[in-house]
């Protein structure tokens, strides 16, 4: 398997302007999470689902931020409008049960700044 | 909820010196993890154990349920592992959830 896939690995956006993030789960894997590291903060849980289902979104800052899973394979994170602090690393991970426990396995991440 | 504590926050150390890093939680759970940042990079988990020892080459992770405590060693460092190391563990129990140290930014110096 190719890992969790993330797109893009970049981004560099103007304030108010939306931004999507991707995420491409492990196949077989029936957990995805998203996460934003910061220096300030370090890492974060911002939102994750089971089997496609948002089971806690607590760690989402505002309403400017969205997820979604349509499907077993895919996942967005969207930020509509962008703000300077905003500007981050997101990560995705997926996991699944393993010996009584969950191994999360992280994409690349995605480096945003937003001007 | 979970609380991970880490120490050191930082570590710089000679090529060659055995590094140790330390994680305590505070709620019972069923294993705890370690993951790896190298420099803008990605994360990497190296290991998820739940009781007595494993090891990956020059790296060692021990676990102490009862005590609650966790440590990650590396013998014979090599700048090659100057990287962050992160401890993390469920927020309670077998949780999916994880809660995260703060990392233990480490440097190895030739």
């Amino acid at each position: 398997d190719a890992g969790v896939i993330q797109s893009p690995r970049h981004e560099v956006t103007e304030m108010g302007q939306e931004v999507t993030l991707r995420c491409k789960p492990i196949s077989g894997h029936d957990y995805l999470f998203w996460y934003r590291q910061t220096m300030m903060r370090g890492l974060e849980l911002l939102i994750y689902f089971n089997n496609n289902v948002p089971i806690d979104d607590s760690g989402m800052p505002e309403d400017r931020f969205s997820a979604k899973m349509p499907n077993a394979s895919f996942s967005t994170l969207k930020i509509q409008p962008s703000e300077p602090r905003d500007s981050a690393v997101y990560f995705c991970a997926s996991s699944f049960l393993t010996s009584g426990s969950y191994e999360q396995y992280f994409g690349p991440g995605t480096r945003l700044t937003v001007t | 909820k979970n609380e991970v504590e880490q120490s050191p926050q930082n570590l710089t150390a000679q090529e060659g010196e055995f590094i140790t890093i330390n994680c305590s939680y505070s709620v019972g759970i069923s294993a705890l993890h370690w993951l790896q940042q190298h420099p803008g990079g990605g994360i990497v988990s190296l290991f998820m154990l739940s009781s007595g020892k494993k090891k990956h080459g020059r790296l060692i992770a021990t676990i102490n349920i009862q005590e609650k405590h966790s440590s990650l060693h590396i013998t014979a460092s090599h700048p090659r592992d100057s990287a962050v190391y992160i401890c993390a563990a469920p927020t309670q129990g077998g949780s999916e959830k994880l809660v995260f140290g703060k990392g233990t930014k480490l440097t190895v110096n030739p």
